[in-house]
């Protein structure tokens, strides 16, 4: 069946280090995949989008990788803030619903001062 | 929020009752979309609408119904309402078939069936 992981455990970092996040996904061959922000109590807000023929994206502070071959997608944050803390969801169309979204369960991020 | 409003934004409800979720969206998009958020399940699909009085199924739509009469209405009923629903659920708007398809979420309903 499709599956898409993300690392349950939340990741804490230090301030201005970098965060990096995976997603990875069986039994898919998305033609796209987007990161979402979560914040408590409010609805996901859209990052970034990365197609299937993009190996990189990014945009400002952020950077995302794309690996059709290895089934995977890294979310890099640069010089992290304690404002960048959140919940990060990936998100795929799944085979055959082309405009649906697929969430995974998401990657609590905490930054330290 | 990119004019999505959810209503009402926190309900409780005894198990057996009917309850009816509002989706309302002012941006003219034709995708709707309900989505219940879980702690550990992250967010499933319910149902989804792709045009007025257009539906299908999502992966968790076993004891939801959807019905769609405008462009800017998505309403979701619990027929009848129990336990394993209380979640808190999302409705979320997105623009035609496009690769650059992102999907625009309102503030979510925490729903309590008690």
């Amino acid at each position: 069946s499709q599956k898409i992981e993300q690392n349950s455990e939340a990741l804490n970092i230090q301030e201005g280090k970098t965060a990096t996040l995976t997603c990875n996904y069986t039994n898919y061959s998305p033609a796209y995949l987007q990161w979402y922000r979560q914040d408590p109590g409010r609805g996901p807000v859209f990052l970034l989008l990365i197609r299937e023929n993009e190996k990189e994206k990014r945009k400002e502070r952020l950077k995302v990788t794309f690996d059709t071959t290895l089934k995977q997608s890294l979310f890099h944050i640069t010089a992290s803030q304690p404002a960048d803390s959140a919940t990060y969801l990936c998100a795929l169309p799944p085979s055959g619903g082309y405009n649906k979204l697929i969430f995974g369960a998401g990657t609590r991020l905490a930054v330290h001062p | 929020d990119a004019g999505i409003t959810q209503s009402p934004r926190h309900k409780v409800t005894e198990t057996g009752t009917p309850v009816t979720l509002r989706c309302h969206q002012t941006e003219n998009h034709r995708y709707m979309y309900w989505y219940r958020q879980d702690p550990g399940h992250g967010l499933r699909l319910i149902h989804y609408s792709y045009g007025v009085k257009d539906t299908d199924k999502g992966e968790v739509s076993d004891g939801y119904s959807v019905s769609r009469s405008k462009t800017e209405d998505f309403l979701l009923t619990l027929e009848s309402a129990t336990s394993s629903q209380t979640s808190v659920y999302f409705c979320a708007i997105s623009d035609t078939g496009t690769v650059n398809t992102e999907a625009f979420f309102g503030q979510g309903t925490r729903l309590t069936v008690v």
